[in-house]
């Protein structure tokens, strides 16, 4: 069964400070694997899209690393700021037929100051 | 840019009304899609349309129907909606259907409530 997985669920971090989110995906055959942040009461903005071949790919202060032979990605936030604030969800995509978007249940992160 | 616009933003209804979300994006993209979205699941999808003219299933359809009324608008109809159906509603579009390497543009969401 096509799965993603995020981790942690949420997590509390002091402005200024970096941090790493998980996304583990057991998707085939993959294509792509993309980040959206998520801002409350907001829909999902895209933060990078990553194909079989990238292992990195920045946004900013937003970097996403993918290793598809472990099937894990990584989110790395660096120098936080408030407006960091937000649900980041990450996204596999399956080649299939329509849409084949599998979506994880998201890390609520919250920068404090 | 507006992007992807829904509306309502907020409705509550009664077990058994019936209503249409509304969701049109200036984008001249292709395809579209309704998801909803519930507390500690992700975002699950409803309909989806890849092209104009064109609408399939996705993950959970039932108790749904969708019109693509032309390029840039797709509607979502609940003919007799049910407390399982109080969610967030999304609207999303993309140039061609998704998997693809293209970001999907979303609307800010539809929040419905049935009592």
């Amino acid at each position: 069964k096509n799965q993603v997985e995020q981790s942690p669920q949420s997590l509390i971090i002091l402005e200024g400070k970096n941090c790493t989110l998980q996304c583990n995906y057991t998707v085939s055959p993959f294509s792509n694997l993309r980040w959206y942040k998520q801002d409350t009461g907001r829909g999902p903005v895209s933060l990078t899209i990553m194909t079989f071949s990238e292992n990195t790919k920045s946004n900013g202060r937003y970097t996403a690393t993918l290793d598809a032979d472990t099937k894990q990605s990584s989110l790395h936030i660096t120098a936080s700021q408030l407006s960091d604030s937000a649900s980041y969800i990450c996204v596999v995509s399956a080649w299939q037929a329509g849409t084949a978007l599998i979506f994880g249940k998201g890390t609520t992160l919250s920068v404090s100051s | 840019n507006a992007g992807v616009t829904q509306t309502p933003k907020f409705q509550v209804l009664k077990t058994g009304q019936s209503m249409t979300l509304q969701c049109a994006q200036d984008m001249n993209h292709n395809s579209m899609y309704w998801y909803r979205q519930d507390p500690g699941m992700g975002l699950r999808l409803i309909y989806y349309s890849a092209s104009e003219g064109t609408t399939d299933k996705g993950e959970v359809p039932n108790g749904y129907n969708v019109s693509r009324l032309n390029k840039r608008e797709f509607s979502l109809r609940l003919e007799s909606a049910a407390p399982s159906q109080t969610s967030v509603y999304f609207c999303a579009s993309t140039p061609a259907i998704a998997g693809g390497n293209q970001p999907q543009h979303f609307g800010d969401g539809t929040r419905l409530s049935i009592l």
